[in-house]
């Protein structure tokens, strides 16, 4: 059974970075057939499309937070990461790592369970 | 704000049939398949259904999904109260190179 699982701190301080892992079971990264994705749930309920990672590596950011991204995998450990700098109290959200099929970019077949992150002084 | 329109909020009784839409334009659900996700209270969204009208292993047949044009809906027929939850749809934007979700509709069984 796929399963993934977000770690990270909950709390982050205004203008630092934002650095979370999630750690994939059930399947090998390195094997390809997937992309690796992030997505946060605001407070209001309103989900966003971050990025995502592919085995080889390639990856895709949001526009709109192209210039604050980055993403990494670590095929050895099964684990991709997110580093999203700069960060505001707008940032404040539930972080989700999930996959696709390659062959369905838009098909979000399994999601982690979700952290919250905050941001506050 | 959400690329894809959705009412806020929607009910039912049990053994109704409730139906939520979700609005969108042509470089999304009018080119593109659409997905729905169901989030039950404190956990992660789940896919529903997947290219427009396919359910994943699991789901039960009362969820279905349709498309027209620049629009899609989500029926769920044999409303349960374990149906409660909050539905999202979502679509592949050919303009913005990933995927886009709706607002949400939150779905209360009277």
């Amino acid at each position: 059974q796929v399963q993934l699982q977000e770690s990270g701190p909950g709390l982050v301080k205004p203008s630092q970075t934002l650095s979370l892992t999630c750690t994939v079971s059930g399947v090998s990264m390195s094997s390809g057939g997937y992309y690796w994705n992030w997505i946060r749930q605001f407070p209001g309920k309103g989900l966003e499309w971050i990025g995502y990672i592919y085995y080889s590596g390639a990856t895709y950011y949001n526009p709109s937070l192209k210039s604050r991204v980055a993403m990494s995998l670590d095929t050895s450990e099964n684990q991709f990461s997110l580093n999203l700098g700069s960060v505001t109290a707008a940032d404040t959200a539930v972080y989700y790592c999930a996959r696709n099929p390659d062959t369905a970019m838009d098909e979000l077949d399994f999601w982690g369970q979700g952290t919250l992150v905050t941001v506050s002084s | 704000q959400s690329v894809l329109t959705q009412p806020p909020s929607a009910s039912g009784t049990p053994g109704q049939r409730v139906t939520i839409s979700c609005s969108g334009s042509g470089s999304n659900i009018g080119g593109n398949t659409v997905n729905w996700y169901q989030q039950l209270p404190g956990t992660a969204p789940k896919l529903l259904i997947y290219s427009v009208n396919q359910r994943p292993s699991g789901v039960p047949d009362r969820f279905s999904g349709s498309k027209s044009g620049t629009s899609a809906s989500l029926a769920i027929s044999g409303l349960q109260s374990e149906d409660e939850a909050d539905y999202y749809c979502a679509s592949w934007d050919d303009r913005l190179h990933h995927n886009v979700f709706g607002g949400g509709t939150k779905l209360t069984v009277l």
